[in-house]
């Protein structure tokens, strides 16, 4: 079965720098999905990132980028001159690659932005 | 385009009792995807629907069931509550069901058993 694990419940970043969120996922197939997620308090979930494991290239999405390691089966999320509205809980979830509309999701990891 | 919809956005129920969740998705999606999210254990995968047809179903007891119409509208269906089912239900869609199509969550039904 696949699993997707968060081993930091909390992080905190200074406004304006830069952080990085980790995720490490276990998944036997070759092909998958994985993407980081934003929970804003009392908001709902939208997408950040989306990274295809074919694909070598990481994903950057504006201040958003990844470090995709599939050899490690590592995902990270760096988040670089970090903003208020950034703090959130930040989820890292795994889809196999079909027609599915499962994520499995990890523990989440809740980022507070200090001014 | 309306976002996501779920009614309600709260409830009180007591145990026993049953409970029916609606989503709406956004027009032209054909994929509904169920979660429940709880403090203890985060954020798990119930069921996904995709043309009415139920595609996906996650390791959750038989109480919780669901069903899609027509016009892609999903609901969910808990019987009798037990008070771990005190939790917030997220409802996704997408535009078909895929992999590399992004979900779009809903705000969520806070249900609370008493």
């Amino acid at each position: 079965a696949q699993t997707v694990t968060q081993s930091q419940p909390e992080m905190s970043v200074q406004e304006a720098e830069t952080v990085t969120l980790s995720c490490t996922y276990d998944t036997s197939e070759s092909d998958y999905y994985l993407f980081w997620y934003k929970q804003p308090p009392s908001r709902q979930m939208i997408l950040v990132i989306r990274q295809e494991a074919y694909k070598q290239q990481n994903a950057t999405e504006n201040r958003f980028s990844v470090n995709f390691q599939k050899a490690a089966k590592s995902f990270s999320l760096k988040i670089s001159d970090s903003q208020l509205g950034d703090a959130a809980m930040y989820f890292c979830a795994y889809s196999r690659s079909s027609n599915t509309g499962k994520l499995i999701f990890g523990q989440g990891t809740t980022l507070q932005v200090k001014p | 385009k309306a976002g996501v919809t779920q009614t309600p956005r709260y409830l009180i129920k007591t145990r026993g009792q049953q409970v029916t969740l609606s989503c709406s998705p956004i027009s032209g999606h054909r994929s509904v995807s169920w979660y429940q999210q709880t403090p203890g254990q985060g954020l798990q995968f119930l069921f996904e629907y995709f043309s009415e047809t139920q595609r996906n179903k996650g390791n959750f007891p038989g109480r919780f069931s669901g069903r899609q119409f027509s016009n892609s509208r999903s609901e969910m269906n808990v019987s009798t509550l037990e008070l771990g089912d005190s939790a917030l239900y997220l409802c996704a869609s997408s535009l078909a069901g895929r992999s590399d199509n992004e979900q779009f969550f809903g705000p969520g039904t806070r249900l609370t058993v008493l």
